[in-house]
């Protein structure tokens, strides 16, 4: 079966630190995997985009890789700060769909003073 | 740019009356629209893909009679949540792809729904 597992439900990190986020898959052939941020109550906020063909990409402190023979991306937050604190979530867009995104079910970032 | 709106932010209903809610694109054109809904502390789960000018294409397990979604023109798609129940009590998140542009989804703020 098809699985999107973002294997930390919640992180704690102290502030300055990198955050480092997990999302594994099994079953999927992505053509892009991308990376949001949801605060309480609100919508995603879209912030990164890799595709298949990339390694690594780079936004001011956020940081993604993606490794199709691992079925793995990891997302950096560098010099993380109490303002980073969210739930991240990763998403996959198969090569097959419609600009359709599954969604892994987010990590819940908490950066403490 | 690239901002969608959702209206209404909140609503609160007695079970068996129809809800709808708005996605518009604000700034762009979007010739396709998603609408999702989250459980709380869960994922988006997606229900439907909106094209402008088309018929609605439902994920299974949704009932598209009880979800009836209308994209009348390329910055509105409306979903109407008919004969609400309480088990229907979610937040519904759109999200628009703008036209010609890449794969990204542009996220509107959501509308918490409440079926009482």
């Amino acid at each position: 079966s098809q699985k999107i597992e973002q294997n930390s439900e919640a992180l704690n990190i102290q502030e300055g630190k990198t955050a480092t986020l997990t999302c594994n898959y099994t079953n999927y052939s992505p053509a892009y995997l991308q990376w949001y941020r949801q605060d309480p109550g609100r919508g995603p906020v879209f912030l990164l985009l890799i595709r298949e063909n990339e390694k690594e990409k780079r936004k001011e402190r956020l940081k993604v890789t993606f490794d199709t023979t691992l079925k793995q991306s990891l997302f950096h937050i560098t010099a993380s700060q109490p303002a980073d604190s969210a739930t991240y979530l990763c998403a996959l867009e198969e090569k097959r769909s419609a600009r359709q995104l599954t969604f892994g079910s987010g990590t819940q970032l908490t950066v403490l003073p | 740019g690239a901002v969608v709106s959702q209206h209404p932010s909140r609503v609160i209903c007695k079970s068996g009356t129809s809800v709808k809610i708005e996605c518009r694109s604000l700034d762009f054109q979007a010739t396709t629209m998603f609408w999702y809904r989250q459980f709380p502390k869960k994922s988006l789960m997606l229900m439907a893909t909106s094209n402008e000018g088309s018929k609605a294409t439902y994920e299974q397990g949704v009932e598209k009679d009880k979800f009836l979604i209308n994209h009348a023109s390329l910055t509105l798609s409306t979903l109407t949540v008919t004969s609400a129940h309480p088990e229907d009590s979610s937040f519904y998140i759109c999200s628009a792809v703008l036209a010609g542009g890449t794969d990204t989804q542009y996220f509107g703020p959501g509308t918490r729904l409440t079926v009482l």
